[in-house]
């Protein structure tokens, strides 16, 4: 295990196109934490799983977007009508839950999605 | 709402000089407050915990909650310390708080020879 993943690691894509982002977290988390990242800012959190329940959403999260984990393992960001202002760095994360001991949320390499 | 805050975007010192990298955090609770570190071309990684009380790397950060400060120091700057450093806030896990990190916007520090 090499630690948490993500595919694909750049998207660029025409404003209204939809797009997929695919996250592997590392295998014995049960947490799995979105975040979003723009240009001179700190990471914004979007939304988290503990195992495929989906627990906690951003307002930052509009209708726009979905995220799943549908067996608890991997998880996919979905952005429905693209617009330049989703430009930017989509960061995955994952840790162990409550009861584990360890909290340190590992992170992804993240995808950058370029909108035109 | 939980917010952090680093004042300085960019912090330049010499290599050998004292470091001190800003935070200061609001929230009324009792929060776990964490630095992490981005060196050029890698991912984000955990650099210490307040928790934890020990220092990383030569790095120390201790927690004033009076002055709800986080402030990261190293005694002695080296060339590998280059990198942006985030201070992160998550509310205590503990108390139901979903371990979700709300982030600062980051000071890119540069050491210099």
């Amino acid at each position: 295990d090499t630690g948490v993943s993500q595919n694909p690691r750049h998207k660029i894509t025409k404003r209204g196109q939809n797009v997929t982002f695919r996250c592997d977290p590392i295998s014995e988390h049960n947490r799995l934490y979105w975040y979003r990242q723009t240009l001179g800012q700190g990471p914004e959190f979007l939304t988290y799983f503990q195992n495929e329940a989906q627990l906690e959403k951003s307002r930052l999260l509009s209708d726009r977007f979905s995220a799943e984990r549908p067996k608890g393992s991997f998880s996919t960001l979905e952005i429905q009508r693209t617009e330049q202002g989703d430009s930017a760095m989509y960061l995955c994360a994952s840790s162990p839950s409550l009861g584990q001991g360890n909290y340190e949320q590992y992170f992804g390499p993240g995808t950058r999605l370029t909108v035109t | 709402a939980q917010r952090v805050t680093q004042p300085e975007k960019l912090l330049s010192v010499f290599k050998g000089a004292p470091v001190e990298l800003k935070c200061n955090y609001s929230y009324s609770g009792s929060p776990e407050l964490f630095w992490y570190v981005q060196y050029s071309r890698q991912r984000l990684q955990l650099l210490l915990r307040h928790i934890s009380r020990e220092s990383i790397k030569g790095f120390t950060a201790d927690l004033n909650k009076g002055e709800t400060s986080f402030h990261l120091k190293k005694p002695f700057a080296q060339e590998e310390d280059s990198a942006m450093y985030y201070c992160a806030l998550s509310l205590n896990i503990l108390t139901g708080g979903g371990n979700k990190l709300t982030f600062g916007t980051g000071t890119q520090l540069k050491v210099e020879l």
